[in-house]
């Protein structure tokens, strides 16, 4: 199995910088990825990583550290529209593709 | 336009009743899966699929069931014997690598 944690609630605002960390525990780590998902919504695909590093896109980066099972999420120039759970995800070698998720950050992006 | 199609959107049985949610994908993805969604839990594996006629439990199998007979179709049967199954249901797809890609979910109500 697998430990997966973020915090559950956020709140920043509007034009800001926000940081959300994940830390994870695995035996066959394959990649972590980030997701988006609004209320009532499906859950939308950010980021990947799989190496040690930094990725960007856009507004949007995610970090991520192995030897210490650790990623972040970080938000660039907050909008409204940004207010919405980030859930952090785990691919591990012993469930083919399947992605184990964390129980997700809700931000609130106040004005 | 490619995707993954959930039917219906919301959909109500008495306790008892088994009911079976629909999952449709033209993407040609190879792997399915099933997550169930409830608050506060993030998101939990039901059953995943890597190639036809073949299929694996997830976390929280007991009281579901799948088939896997076309690439394209994935649909998941919530038993009676499931006790608690009032949630939000998500369907997802994947080629090797990919991110997974969700569909819009279906919210089942038992009473």
């Amino acid at each position: 199995g697998q430990n997966i944690d973020q915090p559950t609630e956020m709140t920043a605002t509007e034009g800001a910088i926000v940081q959300i960390n994940c830390t994870y525990q695995t035996s066959g780590f394959n990649g972590l990825f980030w997701y988006q998902q609004h209320a009532g919504e499906a859950p939308t695909f950010l980021s990947y990583n799989v190496l040690d590093g930094l990725e960007e896109k856009g507004r949007f980066s995610s970090f991520l550290s192995r030897s210490k099972g650790y990623s972040y999420l970080l938000l660039k120039e907050l909008q409204m529209k940004d207010s919405a759970s980030y859930l952090c995800a785990v691919r591990d070698r012993g469930s083919g593709y399947a992605l184990n998720f964390g129980k997700g950050t809700s931000l609130l992006v106040t004005p | 336009d490619g995707g993954i199609t959930q039917s219906p959107k919301y959909l109500f049985r008495k306790e008892g009743q088994n009911v079976t949610l629909s999952c449709e994908q033209n993407l040609n993805h190879d792997a399915m899966y099933w997550y169930r969604q409830d608050p506060g839990q993030g998101l939990r594996l039901i059953y995943y699929s890597q190639i036809v006629n073949d299929f694996q439990k997830g976390d929280i199998a007991e009281g579901y069931s799948v088939s896997r007979e076309k690439k394209e179709s994935f649909p998941l049967t919530v038993t009676s014997a499931q006790k608690n199954p009032t949630a939000f249901y998500l369907c997802a797809s994947s080629t090797e690598g990919s991110p997974l890609h969700f569909g819009n979910g279906t919210r089942l109500t038992v009473t």
